[in-house]
């Protein structure tokens, strides 16, 4: 069974930490993807990755950086963490081509 | 600028009733469309993936359409069952064929027994 694997389901960190989202995938797709969803903003993309090495900024990047050293790994970083970054994180990925994306089962971060 | 909606953003409907869900797009230039299912506090779970050139595409008793023209899809549910309840959200690329997808704020089902 193909999947999409975030390293944790819940996460509780304090402000000013930095924080490490880490989503692995088996299916060797090119595309990874990290949104956020929060009530009422739907899920918003923060960062892009279609190679290794790869990336690009969506539509919310700020406080955040992304790493991309092996095409099965996809990590998010929140640089120095803030109550504002409380949302569930969820991470995708797809074959080039845009074949559909696979999502991984989310992590909620909580900030205080 | 793509703009996915769905209306209603939530839905009631009793156990048995066949149901529509919408979703409209602005940039009628897509080469497909997405559905999912969300259940509470879990991750998105694809349903059904409607190339352009196939209009519809089915899986079991969820049948979605995807009409370029009209800047529509629909997805439709048979004889819904309370395991149908959940948010569904559609999503579609942001022009063409890109890699990215913008996505609907969803419509929640409820079906009641």
């Amino acid at each position: 069974d193909v999947k999409v694997t975030q390293s944790s389901r819940y996460l509780v960190k304090r402000t000013g930490e930095k924080v490490f989202l880490e989503c692995v995938q088996d299916m060797d797709h090119e595309n990874m993807f990290w949104y956020r969803q929060d009530p009422g903003l739907g899920l918003r993309l923060i960062y892009f990755s279609y190679d290794v090495k790869m990336k690009e900024k969506g539509d919310i990047p700020e406080g955040y950086s992304v790493s991309r050293e092996k095409k099965e790994r996809f990590s998010l970083i929140l640089e120095s963490a803030s109550t504002n970054q409380t949302s569930m994180y969820l991470c995708a990925s797809s074959f080039f081509g845009n074949y559909g994306y696979t999502f991984g089962s989310g992590t909620r971060l909580t900030v205080v | 600028k793509q703009e996915v909606t769905q209306i209603p953003a939530a839905l009631s409907v009793p156990e048995g009733e066949n149901l529509v869900l919408n979703c409209s797009f602005t940039d009628s230039a897509i080469y497909n469309l997405q559905w999912f299912r969300q259940d509470p506090g879990k991750g998105l779970t694809s349903l059904l993936l409607i190339q352009s050139s196939q209009r519809e595409q089915t899986s079991g008793r969820l049948n979605a359409s995807l009409d370029k023209s009209s800047g529509r899809s629909t997805l439709y549910i048979a004889a819904s069952q309370p395991g149908d309840s959940a948010t569904y959200l559609c999503a579609a690329p942001t022009q063409g064929g890109s890699e990215k997808l913008v996505f609907g704020k969803g419509t929640k089902l409820t079906v009641n027994p």
